[in-house]
Order: structure tokens, then sequence, then C-alpha cells
């Protein structure tokens, strides 16, 4: 079973912290990653996309991508309550399938 | 939220009664997902259509159905449910690989929540 892998957490972080989400993966062929939030009780929202190795960056969203250590990432700078929420990694794997994470729970302490 | 709609939001349902639900996707994709997410479980996959063909059928037991007309459109029928299939039912869309690498981004509806008594 190809998996990916995140601590279901709770993660809590200071209001203003950066707060790091992370995320591994087991098919060493997968090439689109994503990173989706999910509040209680709502669906998934994407937030990022990545597909090469290294860092992209979009807000207070920084996406890091490495393939060698089959490992992904989601920095969230300047937290906010807002973010409070379940985070849900996805790794699309050479069969074309996406495959999600139990998803990570993030609290923002105001 | 708009992109992907799903109706009902919220279902009751007795184990002997049948109902539908639906989703429709505004985003020209082409490719539909039902999953079901229960708590604590990541998200299953459940059934993938792409352009109209079901492509996939993950060991789903037969008491759900699902049904897809054209590509904007996705029903899954429901039919002597047991409590344990009470989750939330998710579907998503999304545009085929085919029209290059950034593939397979999948956008979520609303989600219908069940409840079987």
């Amino acid at each position: 079973q190809k998996e990916v892998e995140q601590n279901s957490g709770p993660l809590s972080v200071p209001e203003g912290a950066i707060a790091s989400l992370n995320c591994t993966y087991s098919d060493r062929g997968s090439q689109s990653f994503f990173w989706y939030r999910q509040y209680s009780g709502k669906s998934p929202e994407l937030i990022m996309s990545i597909y090469s190795n290294g860092d992209k960056e979009d807000g207070r969203f920084t996406a890091q991508l490495n393939k060698a250590s089959q490992y992904v990432s989601l920095l969230i700078r300047d937290s906010q309550p807002s973010d409070s929420a379940t985070y849900l990694c996805a790794a699309l794997n050479r069969d074309d399938k996406i495959i999600f994470g139990k998803g990570t729970r993030l609290h923002i302490l105001p | 939220e708009t992109g992907v709609t799903q109706t009902p939001r919220h279902l009751v349902m007795g184990m002997t009664n049948k109902k539908s639900l639906k989703c429709e996707q505004h985003l020209g994709h082409n490719a539909m997902y039902w999953y079901k997410q229960s708590a604590k479980k990541p998200l299953e996959l459940m059934f993938v259509y792409n352009f109209k063909e079901q492509t996939e059928n993950n060991s789903v037991p037969s008491r759900f159905s699902p049904e897809c007309p054209n590509s904007s459109h996705l029903f899954l029928h429901l039919h002597t449910l047991q409590p344990e299939d009470s989750a939330l039912y998710l579907c998503a869309s999304s545009q085929d690989r085919a029209s290059g690498r950034v593939g397979r981004t999948q956008y979520f509806g609303p989600g219908t929540r069940l409840t079987v008594l």
C-alpha cells in the first residue's frame, strides 16, 4: 500500500509564530504533491501544490519538497487563529492515484 | 465552494431507505470522484469517473451505486445502508492529467453529512 504519513497532532503553535507541518510518502515515483486545509465540519480546500524540489511560496505559506528524502512540508508564517484546522497532505503516485494522509490538526494559540 | 456543489448538505436515513447524493461541477473538469471521510480516518476514495467512464471502484459495497450521466454531474445512490456508513461524503473534480503536468489537482464540494439510523 502506497502511503502518505502525517503526525496527527494536535500541533500547538503560538499566534505569530511559524507553524511547520510535515509529511512523508512511500512511493518514490510520486510527482505531484498537495496541501489541503480542512476546517471542522467543512470540506478540504486546496492551499498549495508543488511538483519540483525546493521551496514554493504563496503569501504566508511555503511548501517544501525533497524528493530524495520523500518529504514534503508546509510552513505557515505569522500564524493566525484562523489557521487552526486540519491540514491534509496528498501525493499523486506513479499509478496516477491521489493518496491522502490522515491529516495534522493545527491549533494556533491566541 | 461554488465550483463544486453537493446536495443535500445533510441527510438522515433509515437502513431500509433509498436516497441519492448529487454532485455538480462548474469547472469544466473531466474527472469526478466520490470520497468517504469518517472520523479519525484518511479520506477513502470510493469511485472515480473520467470522461463519464468509471475508472476506479475501490471495493465499495454494492449498497453504494454511482452514476455519472455526463462530465458535470455525479450521483451516489444509497440503498440498505448500515450505521457504519455514517460519514461525510465528499465529491471532487479535476482536470485529466493529459492537460499537462499540473494534473489531478482536486477541488472538493462542501460534502454531504450522512447519518444512518
